[in-house]
């Protein structure tokens, strides 16, 4: 168990509709990153936040967007769904710190899998 | 940009040693990081290298070569329960500071 918790784990839905994926980090872990990982793919890097701001940024498309809160957890919104979205979306969250080699260790939730119909 | 490039499928048998080697072409540069994830699992951290050389982590070592662009994972004794993807990382010191997974090594363990 990585301490990284991610709702829902399953999800199903039709094209064109919104869904909201969360994210909580380990205990003490301020940066969050999101990962989209499609079937038999490698693991696409979205996003990265820090302590409530936008730290790093990927491939992300402007339909999907995140943020995260105070409390640290982390929500990442996909609008107007495609049936290309459906996928594995992971959470990873690490150590505090700037500088660097921060975040070269990261910690994953078990992830939440989209399907689009 | 960024890219990184691995074999994408290695078969090895068990109680063997298996080498999993990444080159990549980045902008800037922090370090390599090694991923192992089983079918249908979230990606587990292994090994970390920020300097040229070999870091040992049991029978997991992981080598890198800044010069060479070049790092490799190393498998010993290998088990049954080895058989995942191993994935490459690395980190932009750029700007943008986006991180990059290589295209992954599916590893099957064979009696």
């Amino acid at each position: 168990d990585s301490g990284v918790t991610q709702t829902p784990k399953h999800l199903i839905t039709a094209t064109g509709q919104r869904v909201t994926l969360r994210c909580s980090p380990r205990s003490g872990d301020l940066s969050v990153y999101w990962y989209q990982q499609s079937l038999d793919q490698g693991l696409q890097f979205l996003i990265q936040y820090y302590n409530g701001e936008e730290r790093a940024k990927g491939n992300i498309l402007e339909r999907f967007s995140a943020q995260q809160f105070p409390d640290l957890h982390s929500e990442l919104n996909l609008s107007s769904l495609e049936l290309g979205d459906s996928a594995l979306y992971f959470c990873a969250s690490s150590a505090s710190g700037t500088g660097k080699g921060v975040g070269y260790e990261q910690y994953f939730g078990p992830g939440t899998r989209l399907t689009v119909t | 940009g960024q890219s990184l490039e691995q074999p994408s499928e290695v078969t090895a048998v068990e109680g063997a040693i298996v080498q999993i080697n990444c080159t990549y072409q980045t902008s800037g540069f922090y370090g390599l990081s090694w991923y192992q994830q089983h079918d249908g699992g979230a990606p587990t951290f292994l090994s970390y290298n920020g300097l040229d050389g070999l870091e040992e982590t049991g029978r997991f070592s992981s080598f890198l070569s800044r010069s060479d662009s070049y790092g490799y994972l190393l498998l010993q004794e290998l088990q049954m329960k080895d058989s995942a993807s191993y994935f490459c990382a690395v980190r932009d010191s750029g700007g943008y500071q986006k991180v990059t997974f290589g295209t992954g090594t599916k590893l099957q363990v064979i009696p």
